[in-house]
């Protein structure tokens, strides 16, 4: 069935320095993917919203310039945290939506990627 | 604006069980609700979901069922494996917002002991 890859599952990276996370639909096209976060005991929370070939849509309270996104391809979306710091340390969690027909009906399905833990040290 | 309440986890409980998470939600008309679960290692997958009122959704002897007139989603299953041990989302989608866009409970990890 369409899965949605995130990498990487987990990174350590030093206060300061960029990290780069990806989100790739493997067997069908997004036009559209959704970035969440998600603290520890607390919900997932919606970030942004990745549009292919356009820019991204930030929810409130989210910053732009410090969460890059991009989505240049219909089959990828990448999440930079730049200069990340320790209140960045979070699971992330990409998800691609798509329509599956099958006989009288278009199904709306939802693929999740695995996540990733993010440390900054 | 919307958002989901689930019971926090985590709940431990023995095969066989009977398991119950609650989940309440605040909207603004009628959303569509949903289930997820993540496996270890895994991303969250579907595992059912409600679209109106008195709905029940159900999957892998899992159950919910849509009340409106307590706002709640509670899941359920009669009797627990080991296999279900997992962490399970309750999330729901409004009906102003594009599809895929959700607002999801902080999750409650399950584990089921032999």
């Amino acid at each position: 069935g369409a899965v949605v890859s995130q990498h990487p599952s987990r990174v350590i990276c030093k206060s300061g320095t960029s990290v780069k996370i990806e989100c790739r639909s493997l067997d069908f096209q997004a036009t559209t993917m959704f970035w969440y976060r998600q603290f520890p005991k607390q919900s997932l929370m919606l970030m942004a919203t990745s549009n292919e070939g356009s820019k991204a849509t930030y929810e409130q309270g989210v910053e732009k310039d410090k969460f890059l996104i991009n989505h240049a391809s219909l089959t990828l979306s990448t999440l930079t945290v730049t200069s990340a710091h320790p209140e960045d340390s979070s699971f992330y969690i990409c998800s691609a939506p798509t329509r599956l027909a099958g006989g009288p009906y278009t199904k709306n399905i939802q693929y999740f990627g695995a996540g990733t833990r993010l440390s900054v040290l | 604006g919307d958002s989901v309440t689930q019971m926090e986890g985590p709940v431990t409980l023995s095969e066989e069980a009977f398991l119950t998470i609650n989940c309440t939600y605040t909207a603004t008309g009628y959303p569509s609700l949903f289930w997820y679960v993540q496996y270890p290692g895994e991303g969250l997958q579907l595992l059912l979901k409600a679209t109106k009122a008195d709905d029940k959704g159900s999957n892998k002897g899992f159950e919910a069922t849509y009340r409106k007139e307590t706002t709640s989603f509670h899941l359920e299953k009669g009797s627990v494996q080991v296999s279900d041990s997992a962490v399970y989302f309750c999330a729901l989608s409004a009906p102003t917002d594009s599809w895929g866009k959700f607002q999801f409970g902080a999750g409650t990890q399950v584990v089921v002991t032999p």
